[in-house]
């Protein structure tokens, strides 16, 4: 079965600090990939997205993730971290099987220290 | 636009009760997904509907069922309630292989 690996659970940095997330699936054929974000007390929203072509996508707020498909991996990445990013944070896979659905992995949550 | 909406907010049931939980989705979207999030499980899909039709199935208990009306609101039943059942219930709503719309979900706790 298609499952998504989020091996950081929980992340604390301080303000300025470099941020990655890991994120891995396994599935061997062609995915979207997806990072949302779930501010305190907010709906969950979309980061970024993966379909096709550069493996180094940007989203908002200053994130931005790279597809590696050798390593089924979609790691989060944020050069500088601020307090106001402090959220938990999902990857998410779709996997064309027929019709496609969503997979979601267990989730991290960071804390930023101010 | 107004974003997906769904009620009750909270809900407290005992263990054997069922429970119906309600979604309006985006206007204009079709599809409207649940889920079920709980601490260290993440994000776990029930189901799927497109126009009134289950498109997509999680590795749920019958127990957990859903439909969807014509104009798209979609509910959620989950009978014979167990303990375990408590959790943070999650709609979607937007096209199944691109960016998923969330809900402010219902806290549903079973005592």
């Amino acid at each position: 079965a298609q499952s998504v690996s989020q091996h950081n659970h929980h992340v604390i940095l301080s303000e300025a600090a470099s941020l990655e997330l890991g994120c891995n699936y396994s599935y061997g054929g062609t995915v979207n990939l997806f990072w949302y974000v779930q501010y305190p007390g907010q709906h969950l929203q979309l980061l970024l997205k993966y379909f096709s072509g550069d493996p180094l996508v940007k989203g908002i707020k200053g994130f931005e993730a790279e597809f590696i498909k050798s390593k089924f991996s979609f790691n989060l990445r944020k050069p500088s971290v601020q307090w106001s990013d402090t959220a938990e944070y999902f990857c998410a896979v779709n996997v064309p099987s027929g019709t496609y659905k969503y997979i979601f992995g267990t989730g991290t949550r960071l804390k930023v220290l101010a | 636009k107004a974003g997906v909406t769904q009620t009750p907010r909270y809900l407290i049931k005992t263990r054997g009760q069922q429970v119906t939980l309600s979604c309006s989705p985006i206007s204009g979207h079709r599809s409207v997904s649940w889920y079920q999030q709980t601490p260290g499980q993440g994000l776990q899909f029930l189901f799927e509907y497109f126009s009134e039709t289950q498109r997509n199935k999680g590795n749920f208990p019958g127990r957990f069922s859903g439909r969807q009306f014509s104009n798209s609101r979609s509910e959620m039943n989950v009978s014979t309630l167990e303990l375990g059942d408590s959790a943070l219930y999650l709609c979607a709503s937007g096209s199944s292989y691109n960016e998923q719309f969330f809900g402010p979900g219902t806290r549903l706790t079973v005592l």
